[in-house]
């Protein structure tokens, strides 16, 4: 079964509109951590935001927000205010066993996101 | 610092041949992974090293590939008898205690086995 599961292939959003790209996970470990990162064209994986499974409030960094429902096992990360500059892969990870597991990153398969001016 | 750098950023090579890739993490982490990107795909775990000792390996890394951290510095990944299979974007990554800031990626090594 996939650990990790983003269903857009592709998304489209206007320049200054919000996006929502969904991210569900699977695991039967009560301590993980999601992570979403962002790769342009360039190739380089750039690291947004994370969310720890014990984390009371949804995780937030500038315009980056992450929708944790975790009885739905959801990850869903919002960009507000889109910008060109947005446009990338964009993939959603998660790490197991963050007290004392596994050290390693499972990714999904990405969603490549198109801002349009 | 400026971040973790890997090199070659490509390499062509043909089938059967040897190579190797470098990877030199931030300085003050002590934690360096090694991730394959195939086309299409999200990056795939292969290695991790705390300092210098090799802490886990996937059972992607068959035993063509070798990957040392002498020193706990910086890191080698070598493939010997390269196949066409290995084609692959090849990215490093290093973190310190405390991941919630996130593992950070060099640009990678694109490799092309012709």
């Amino acid at each position: 079964a996939q650990k990790i599961t983003q269903t857009q292939p592709g998304m489209f959003v206007q320049e200054k509109e919000a996006v929502t790209l969904d991210c569900t996970y699977d695991t039967s470990d009560p301590s993980y951590g999601l992570f979403w990162y962002k790769q342009p064209s360039s190739g380089e994986m750039i690291f947004l935001i994370y969310q720890g499974s014990y984390d009371q409030q949804n995780a937030t960094e500038g315009r980056y927000s992450l929708n944790f429902q975790k009885a739905r096992k959801s990850a869903n990360l919002v960009i507000s205010a889109s910008q060109l500059g947005d446009s990338a892969m964009y993939f959603c990870a998660m790490r197991e066993g963050i007290q004392g597991g596994s050290e390693k990153l499972v990714f999904g398969k990405g969603t490549k996101l198109t801002v349009n001016p | 610092d400026t971040g973790v750098s890997q090199d070659p950023r490509h390499k062509i090579t043909k089938r059967g041949q040897n190579v190797t890739f470098r990877c030199d993490p931030i300085s003050e982490h002590n934690r360096l992974y090694w991730y394959r990107q195939t086309l299409g795909q999200g990056p795939e775990f292969l290695t991790y090293f705390q300092n210098e000792a090799q802490l886990e390996k996937s059972r992607l890394l068959s035993d063509r590939f070798s990957a040392e951290r002498p020193k706990g510095s910086f890191s080698t990944l070598e493939i010997q008898r390269t196949e066409q299979g290995d084609s692959a974007m090849y990215l490093c990554a290093s973190s310190s205690v405390g991941f919630s800031n996130g593992y950070t990626f060099g640009s990678g090594t694109r490799l092309t086995v012709v």
